[in-house]
């Protein structure tokens, strides 16, 4: 079956713009996640939904950061204000319930010149 | 603060030959996955270990954890150029009702002919 899609699969944006990402998870899984990936930091969590609860942003690093998830599936990241250490693959994975395996996307590539 | 440490994060090795990839972390959590991420692609899940003493196998490599010493191992049997990868340990995190994973910094594998 289909797995966890995201695009753009590259963005390449100037400081200062703001940039939307977007995920659409497996269907019928009710978690989703971001993390984001890159070299100083390895890989680090962002956020989690869960169902219609609220989520936990306790991973977002500023308050330009910001994240949704529209009717318990598709997911939109949005970062304002980029700023180069912004750089980095931001992944989404989504797993059919709480605390069950996580399955990725191909990652979203964001280049902050 | 959690984490979790994998050594070696560099590790070349010749076909045929065993090698084991260690991942300590320092909270308690009943549940480690291994991943495996190709160059330029995403996560792929290997596996889960629920519990002190699992171990899992999937061809050549074989994994296991012991909740008590907060260590899981992935052993690795007559390494074939096909394992070159980079293998990630991650701990499964509750907190309230939100989960994540926090993830070691990987292990590059390379297994030369």
């Amino acid at each position: 079956g289909a797995g966890v899609s995201q695009s753009p699969s590259n963005k390449v944006t100037e400081k200062g713009k703001d940039v939307e990402l977007r995920c659409d998870p497996i269907s019928g899984h009710t978690a989703l996640y971001w993390y984001r990936q890159s070299l100083g930091q390895g890989l680090e969590f962002l956020i989690y939904f869960q169902g219609n609860s609220a989520p936990d942003k306790s991973g977002l690093p500023s308050d330009r950061f910001s994240a949704e998830r529209t009717g318990g599936s598709v997911s939109t990241l949005t970062i304002q204000r980029t700023q180069q250490e912004d750089s980095a693959v931001y992944l989404c994975a989504s797993s059919p319930q709480w605390r069950s395996t996580q399955y990725f996307g191909p990652g979203t590539r964001l280049t902050v010149l | 603060e959690l984490k979790v440490e994998q050594n070696p994060l560099f590790l070349s090795m010749q076909e045929g030959k065993n090698y084991t990839i260690y991942c300590n972390y320092s909270t308690t959590s009943d549940r480690l996955y291994w991943y495996r991420q190709d160059p330029g692609k995403s996560l792929e899940s290997l596996f889960v270990l629920l519990s002190n003493g699992a171990v899992k196998q999937e061809g050549r490599l074989m994994a296991s954890l012991d909740t008590k010493a907060r260590l899981s191992t992935l052993h690795i049997t007559a390494a074939v150029h096909d394992l070159s990868a980079t293998y990630f340990c991650a701990v499964d995190i509750r907190k309230g009702g939100s989960e994540k994973l926090v993830f070691g910094k990987g292990t590059k594998l390379t297994v030369n002919p």
